[in-house]
């Protein structure tokens, strides 16, 4: 059981928006900065958004965050098939002294 | 851009130890961030598992921390994970990642390849 809740999956046909939320607690996504993930099968997870909406370089403007008290949300925006992967939210949580929680995952199909 | 290998045991029997290293390269471990190990166990989603500083000094998870011990050898720019009394329940790939931010800003930003860790006898 994961701290942070995401839906198992989701679905969009190309060239639609998808959104995934991620929901939390005060103690994590309420007072803390959140990222995202993304996972392609085979590969290790990669950075795609931190502190809520911003992008390391080289992450395309067709991926988006945002964050509203305890619930977060990953936007894509002109879907493609090679974002068919994993996707996971992480945000620290100040219980028990701190620690790093992640959701557990939703998989975007592309239909 | 940093580079970061995996190494260690693929299979380790129950009630053992399990024992990884993270080689870092084309980045100094010296420098002001947080080395972590995460894990990716099938049918759950991703797992913090700790991080450690250059200095040594190092977070837990919470429920990992009575059998896990991160250390770092800075001489050899690597970082290491034991994981003592494991279960089948540790079966998981295992990553080592950057951890930048650390604590309300806390992300990991550069990751290993991942290895598999299956324990079984």
């Amino acid at each position: 059981q994961s701290v942070l809740t995401q839906p198992p999956s989701v679905s969009a046909a190309p060239g639609q928006r998808v959104t995934i939320s991620c929901s939390g607690s005060s103690s994590n996504i309420g007072t803390n900065y959140v990222s995202w993930y993304q996972q392609l099968p085979g590969a290790a997870p990669k950075l795609l958004i931190y502190d809520n909406y911003l992008r390391p370089s080289g992450i395309p403007d067709r991926f988006s965050g945002s964050k509203s008290g305890t619930s977060a949300t990953l936007g894509i925006t002109g879907l493609q098939t090679g974002d068919e992967a994993d996707y996971y939210c992480g945000t620290w949580d100040r219980s028990l002294s701190g620690h790093v929680v992640f959701g557990g995952g939703t998989k975007l199909t592309v239909l | 851009q940093v580079q970061l290998q995996e190494s260690g045991p693929g299979l380790v029997k129950p009630s053992e130890t399990l024992s990884l290293t993270c080689a870092v390269s084309d980045y100094s471990i010296s420098s002001n961030y947080y080395w972590g190990w995460i894990r990716l166990s099938p049918g759950k989603g991703l797992e913090w598992i700790g991080s450690i500083y250059h200095s040594g000094s190092t977070r837990y998870n919470p429920s990992l921390k009575s059998r896990v011990t991160i250390s770092v050898d800075t001489s050899k720019s690597q970082f290491s994970l034991k994981l003592s009394s494991v279960t089948a329940a540790d079966t998981a790939v295992y990553y080592c990642a950057r951890h930048v931010g650390y604590t309300d800003s806390s992300r990991f930003d550069w990751w290993g390849q991942g290895t598999l860790v299956t324990v079984s006898s």
